[in-house]
């Protein structure tokens, strides 16, 4: 198994520009996210989905979209990319129920916004 | 909302020492609680996960505590190596899926 799958792994942008970091998973898992990562802050959620067809904000939604056709894939999409997004971005999945189940780690997606 | 802490925010302590990794949460209606550990440019590997009902977990020379009434975690690591060396972070549930980290501790482990 991949486990969990993000492209491109460093990707500098003009402010203004669109891109979509991929994500995939192959472990079947309903429950998918976006987080990033800044230097004193932690990880904060972006997005969330809990299966295919529904998504919901996190703690930190705005300027990013994101969508879930399927149950591999949760794309997150910047619009219109600012010097506020440069940032190091993890997605993460897990099975939707049970206590003990823990979550999988991407290896993180570098976005620098200049 | 739910708030996490760890302190310190780096630790350095020579090889073979004991250590404790503290971490604190403001609200104690917590789902799980569970430690990763990230190296630098890598992702977060999981470490320890504590289900709110559970007061300890353990692997290998890792334990990690969870004190839900006074909002507190510890992550103890017992005969520390070089290998250790890398930033812990603290999450906590906010029902199943959702995490809250903490700013996380850097740690290393000096030859």
């Amino acid at each position: 198994n991949a486990g969990v799958t993000q492209t491109p792994k460093f990707q500098v942008l003009k402010t203004g520009q669109s891109m979509t970091l991929q994500c995939a998973q192959d472990m079947n898992h309903e429950y998918m996210s976006w987080y990033r990562q800044d230097p004193g802050m932690g990880l904060r959620l972006i997005h969330y989905s809990v299966g295919a067809g529904i998504t919901d904000q996190g703690e930190v939604p705005n300027g990013y979209n994101v969508s879930r056709s399927t149950t591999e894939d949760f794309p997150l999409r910047l619009l219109s990319a600012a010097p506020s997004q440069t940032s190091v971005y993890f997605c993460a999945s897990s099975p939707l129920v049970g206590r003990g189940n823990t979550i999988y780690f991407g290896e993180g997606s570098w976005l620098t916004v200049v | 909302k739910q708030e996490v802490t760890q302190i310190p925010a780096a630790l350095s302590v020579p090889e073979g020492e004991n250590l404790v990794l503290n971490c604190s949460f403001t609200d104690s209606a917590i789902y799980n609680l569970q430690w990763f550990r990230q190296d630098p440019g890598k992702g977060l590997t999981s470490l320890l996960l504590i289900q709110s009902s559970q007061r300890e977990q353990t692997s290998g020379r890792l334990n990690a505590s969870l004190d839900k009434s006074s909002g507190r975690s510890t992550l103890y690591i017992a005969a520390s190596q070089p290998g250790d060396s890398a930033t812990y972070l603290c999450a906590v549930y906010q029902g199943a899926q959702k995490l809250v980290f903490g700013q996380g501790t850097r740690l290393t482990i000096n030859p």
